[in-house]
């Protein structure tokens, strides 16, 4: 079996700072890593994923994320956050198989302060 | 081109009603998944097809849910016998393989509220 654990379900920021959101995941089988963005009112969207290879990972809008085996995390990681980065973000795994459900996190509410 | 889609987006339903949700993948797409969103969580797996076929149901959490894709194209999820527990966001997601690493779209999911 799978879990998904997102430590902090609010992270307050101001706007242009650096942030990291945490993530940690337990499997007994190998997993692809993914993390997902639900902005208000609208579907979850792919920000990223880890599928094999450089452990380091970037996304969309300026989203990169680092896979540490060891630790089994797969942090979420923002040089500089906008306004616009307020959002619901899903850390999540899908075991090695075919198209096999994909097992998310509680989230994290991302809120940018001005 | 069209992404997922869902209807209705909203639903209000009397506790012991039936309720049809139905999700319109992207076409071609081979697999389908619906999860369902309580408030404040993350999303749960429910059910998964592979063309009409039906391999995963393993999520749905009793007999009163039911879930079907008869054509491989169009799916609706049925809930028989509404309970206010399962008020939730049901969304649905299509993938173009059968293959765990290929990205899942999601639609925008159907809120729904049991009184």
């Amino acid at each position: 079996a799978q879990s998904v654990t997102q430590l902090d379900s609010q992270v307050p920021v101001f706007e242009e700072a650096p942030v990291e959101l945490r993530c940690n995941y337990s499997s007994s089988v190998s997993v692809y890593l993914f993390w997902y963005v639900q902005y208000p009112n609208q579907g979850l969207q792919l920000l990223l994923k880890y599928l094999s290879g450089s452990t380091l990972v970037k996304g969309i809008n300026g989203f990169e994320a680092e896979f540490n085996k060891s630790q089994t995390s797969f942090h979420l990681r923002k040089p500089s956050v906008h306004i616009s980065d307020t959002a619901e973000y899903f850390c999540a795994v899908s075991p090695y198989s075919s198209a096999s459900k994909i097992i998310f996190g509680s989230g994290t509410r991302l809120s940018i302060r001005p | 081109g069209a992404g997922v889609s869902q209807s209705p987006r909203y639903k209000v339903a009397k506790r012991g009603q039936d309720v049809a949700l139905r999700c319109d993948p992207i076409s071609g797409h081979v697999s389908l998944f619906w999860y369902q969103q309580a408030l404040g969580q993350g999303p749960e797996f429910l059910t998964y097809f592979q063309n009409e076929a039906q391999l995963d149901k393993s999520g749905l959490p009793s007999d009163r849910f039911f879930a079907e894709r008869p054509e491989g194209s169009v799916s609706t999820l049925k809930i028989q016998r509404t309970q206010q527990e399962d008020s939730a966001v049901y969304l649905c997601a299509s993938s173009a393989l059968a293959v765990s690493s290929y990205e899942q779209y999601f639609g925008p999911g159907t809120r729904l509220t049991v009184t």
